[in-house]
């Protein structure tokens, strides 16, 4: 079975700094998909970004991108100049294959607060 | 713009009485996920519709079921819900040939049980 584990239930962070965020999986498969999303405090589930872990390139969009260590199982986010627009919780994910279709498997995820 | 649409945002309901929640989806997806977000934790995987093919998780108490009419609609039924029954119900959808892909999520329907 896949786990999904963010070590970090809450985080702040400053207006226009960097903060990065962790996420570790189990698994045994050797080609899948990570996922993180974004959850404002308005509830909607937003999709930040996704690596295929086939991919050696780490994945970027904008200020946005993934340091990706296949052999450790790592998958952390990393964010920079944070914007007051960022606070939310964030949820590393893990798409597995499950009978005939593909689902999340998420962490619990972190709680990102940035301050003015 | 193709969204994906849960009805109603909030619901109140009784302890044991049926309560039926809707999803409706334009982005012409083949596949329609639930998930139940209890307070403070991660969504967990109900079921989903792989096309009119239903899958159960294995851990999916028997309370709760689903039914797609059409491509564009996906219900979830709760026979009789329970005090832990109480939380946000996410309806999500992908378009699934050949390979993974992202899911895209409603905004969820806050069920209250009292």
């Amino acid at each position: 079975a896949q786990t999904v584990t963010q070590s970090q239930p809450e985080m702040s962070v400053q207006e226009a700094e960097t903060v990065t965020l962790s996420c570790t999986y189990d698994t045994s498969e050797n080609n899948y998909y990570l996922f993180w999303y974004k959850q404002p405090p308005s509830r909607q589930m937003i999709l930040v970004i996704r690596q295929e872990a086939y991919k050696q390139q780490n994945a970027t969009e904008n200020r946005f991108s993934v340091n990706f260590q296949k052999a450790a199982k790592s998958f952390s986010l990393k964010i920079s100049d944070s914007q007051l627009g960022d606070t939310a919780m964030y949820f590393c994910a893990f798409m597995k294959w499950v009978n005939s279709g593909y689902a999340l498997n998420f962490g619990k995820g972190t709680s990102l607060l940035v301050t003015p | 713009d193709a969204m994906v649409i849960q009805n109603p945002r909030y619901q109140v309901t009784q302890f044991g009485k049926p309560v039926t929640l809707s999803c409706s989806q334009t982005l012409n997806h083949n596949v329609m996920y639930w998930y139940q977000q209890k307070s403070s934790q991660a969504p967990k995987l109900l079921f989903h519709y792989y096309d009119k093919d239903f899958n159960n998780e294995a851990d999916t108490p028997d309370n709760f079921q689903s039914r797609r009419p059409n491509t564009s609609f996906c219900f979830l039924d709760i026979r009789s819900p329970g005090l832990g029954d109480a939380a946000m119900y996410l309806c999500a959808t992908s378009l699934q040939s050949g390979g993974a892909y992202e899911q895209y999520f409603g905004p969820g329907t806050r069920l209250t049980v009292t």
